[in-house]
């Protein structure tokens, strides 16, 4: 079973529409991560938590939420989706232990399409 | 702001030779840096770190890192078509302590 999952997969929803991406992880790492990704521009961070009760906007976080229900569980939300948040979008996490430990393992991703 | 620069490509290499990507980064306190590999479509995944000046093998793959230059490299020996990809950079400026700060990544083409 994979460590990080990432649900849906797949998301198509229209505009004005409140969506919500879930991620669940089996690490046991205390750090999550919401990043999106647009073609030709790498990966832009939205959101962070380096534990339960630890949130912190990323690069891009206008028009995202994000809720961390438990350390294993990580949830960004569109409050009112637009178009232009078509993308891409991973879950990752890391333990932040040792010189490796901002290693960061990534979900499946879930592909939005916003109309 | 901290920066991680990558050329975007496209790097074509022929199957066989030695292909090699280059990274430089803005802040001179980063510590460490971390190779990942993406197929289109798929999530990154690593290939190696590294935070020690010089060079770190992994079967073929090797990372050289510059922390006078802020320069890191990866250099893939014998290439494969499977290897074809885009090659993400990305650097933290504590161990254990930072978020990562990632390139835009390198898309390498392995011809046959």
């Amino acid at each position: 079973d994979a460590d990080v999952t990432q649900t849906p997969r797949n998301r198509i929803t229209k505009t004005g529409k409140r969506i919500m991406l879930e991620c669940s992880q089996t690490k046991g790492h205390d750090r999550m991560y919401w990043y999106r990704q647009d073609p030709g521009l790498g990966l832009q961070l939205i959101y962070y938590s380096f534990d339960v009760k630890d949130i912190n906007k990323g690069e891009i976080s206008d028009g995202y939420s994000v809720s961390r229900q438990a350390q294993a569980k990580f949830s960004l939300s569109l409050e009112s989706a637009i178009p232009n948040q078509t993308a891409l979008y991973f879950c990752a996490t890391s333990d932040g232990i040792n010189l490796a430990g901002d290693t960061q393992y990534f979900g499946p991703g879930t592909r939005l399409t916003v109309l | 702001q901290k920066e991680v620069e990558q050329n975007s490509g496209p790097l074509s290499v022929p199957e066989g030779a030695i292909a090699s990507l280059n990274c430089t980064y803005s802040d001179r306190g980063s510590q460490s840096f971390f190779w990942y590999r993406q197929y289109s479509g798929k999530s990154p995944e690593l290939i190696m770190f590294i935070y020690s000046n010089g060079d770190k093998e992994d079967g073929r793959f090797t990372a050289q890192l510059n922390k006078a230059s802020q320069y890191v490299s990866l250099l893939i020996r014998d290439s494969q078509p499977s290897d074809s990809a885009t090659y993400l950079c990305a650097a933290s400026a504590n161990f254990g302590n930072e978020k990562l700060t990632f390139g835009t990544g390198t898309r390498l083409t392995i011809i046959p």
